[in-house]
């Protein structure tokens, strides 16, 4: 069953914050967070495991929530190098990744 | 740069061919996975290996198959092939757990005429 990602897209103008949200109707053992840019393979933003435990990575930073199964995105003071799209892949049988429709962000000057 | 490498970067073949796509997994990881990417169908997993056995299979089509040698390079290989199979393949590696960071490799581009 694929999450649901929201919204389908989003601009911000640098320095705005933005939330990309991912939603799954299955229990899950990990949320994974990747950024895509058009023409090159996704990049591992984070893991997030059962636990609810919020990581960080700079300005990005991510939740999970186990009891609804989902799971945020946080870009706080976007920059220019943001934009791109961005995947959620959940983990509900494991060592299988299934991932959502991605969230395309652009991110103006 | 991942550290994954793909070969070959592109491929153009005839519907009913078939064909392989290489993957090198970074140095140290065991575990391989293989993804489809398309417009229409979006990023799909199609099956991981683990240090040479098969782990975990996702929508992977019964015309496709994959195998990981003992130096832990992986190949897919996709048969019969239709037009829709045109996609990008991308390969990705892990020191060993799913839980660990998936590096992904620069991708095939399969196109079906």
């Amino acid at each position: 069953q694929q999450p649901v990602q929201s919204p389908q897209a989003v601009i911000l103008r640098e320095g705005e914050d933005a939330v990309i949200n991912c939603s799954s109707s299955k229990a899950l053992y990990s949320v994974h967070w990747y950024r895509q840019k058009h023409g090159e393979a996704p990049v591992f933003l984070m893991i997030l495991l059962k636990g609810g435990e919020q990581k960080g990575h700079d300005k990005i930073s991510a939740s999970f929530n186990e009891k609804k199964q989902q799971s945020s995105l946080y870009l706080t003071a976007s920059q220019l190098s943001y934009s791109g799209t961005y995947f959620c892949g959940t983990e509900s049988v494991r060592y299988k990744l299934t991932f959502g429709k991605g969230t395309l962000l652009t991110v103006n000057p | 740069d991942s550290g994954v490498t793909q070969t070959p970067k592109h491929l153009i073949t005839a519907t009913g061919q078939r064909v392989t796509l290489r993957c090198s997994p970074r140095s140290g990881d065991l575990s391989v996975y293989w993804y489809q990417q398309s417009l229409d169908q979006g990023l799909q997993f199609l099956i991981q290996y683990y240090n040479g056995e098969e782990r975990a299979k996702g929508n992977i089509l019964e015309r496709f198959s994959a195998q990981q040698f003992p130096d832990l390079h992986s190949e897919l290989n996709l048969s019969s092939l239709e037009l829709g199979d045109s996609a990008l393949y991308f390969c990705a590696s892990s020191v060993d757990l799913a839980t660990d960071t998936q590096y992904f490799g620069p991708g095939t581009r399969l196109t079906v005429l």
